[in-house]
């Protein structure tokens, strides 16, 4: 059974242009969570999704980011017009089952996409 | 407002003997704890979790106890191995669980 699978590993761009960071969860997984660390940081969570829907957007910067989990294909985390303090690891999580359910809030990682912003 | 902290950015313990990481949180609301363990180039792994309903969780070498009234819980690790050697995050969610709120980080080195 695949992991959570992120690409690409490594992301580089100049100021002003566009990142797009992809994630597919693990199989049987419909919960999908993105979350960056900035560096010597924990994480912060973002936002998280289920399939065609954004359950809770709280940690998303209100400007410039956005999220998607379609029907069919992976997570895309989207950064527009991205600027220098955008440069930060970016770690998407699945989980199986409704949070506050069973074995609930266990999240499986993926490898992480580091992006730096020149 | 850092909810959940993790006071000590590095531990330092010699191989065979216990390493214990600690973490403090603020909201009370938090109802589910879990560690996290992290090596460099890759994303966290789970290791352990517990329940506010539970003080104690063991698992194989790991063992983690919530002090509720202290807002304070702690991972030990015995015997620590030099593969333990990595950054551990302590991580907190509420009932409605969407979120993990993870503390700073420790990062433990276990030397042979």
């Amino acid at each position: 059974n695949a992991g959570v699978m992120q690409n690409p590993r490594h992301l580089v761009r100049r100021r002003g242009q566009e990142a797009r960071l992809r994630c597919s969860p693990m199989k049987g997984h419909s919960h999908v969570y993105w979350y960056r660390q900035l560096p010597e940081e924990g994480l912060k969570f973002m936002v998280y999704l289920q399939k065609e829907n954004i359950i809770d957007e709280s940690g998303m910067p209100k400007e410039r980011f956005s999220a998607e989990f379609p029907k069919e294909g992976p997570s895309i985390l989207r950064i527009q017009q991205v600027v220098r303090g955008d440069s930060a690891a970016y770690f998407c999580a699945s989980s199986p089952v409704v949070p506050g359910q069973g074995r609930y809030n266990e999240q499986f990682f993926g490898p992480g996409t580091r992006l730096t912003v020149l | 407002d850092q909810q959940v902290k993790q006071n000590s950015p590095s531990l330092s313990v010699q191989e065979g003997r216990i390493s214990i990481l600690n973490c403090d949180y603020t909201n009370s609301m938090f109802d589910y704890f879990l560690w996290y363990k992290k090596y460099p180039a890759e994303g966290p792994t789970f290791l352990i979790s517990i329940s506010s309903i539970k003080d104690k969780n063991e698992d194989g070498r790991f063992t983690v106890f919530l002090n509720k009234s202290a807002k304070h819980l702690s991972l030990h690790i015995v015997p620590s191995q030099p593969g333990d050697s990595a950054v551990y995050f302590c991580a907190a969610s509420n009932n409605a669980g969407n979120m993990l709120t993870f503390g700073g980080g420790t990062r433990l080195m276990v030397k042979p």
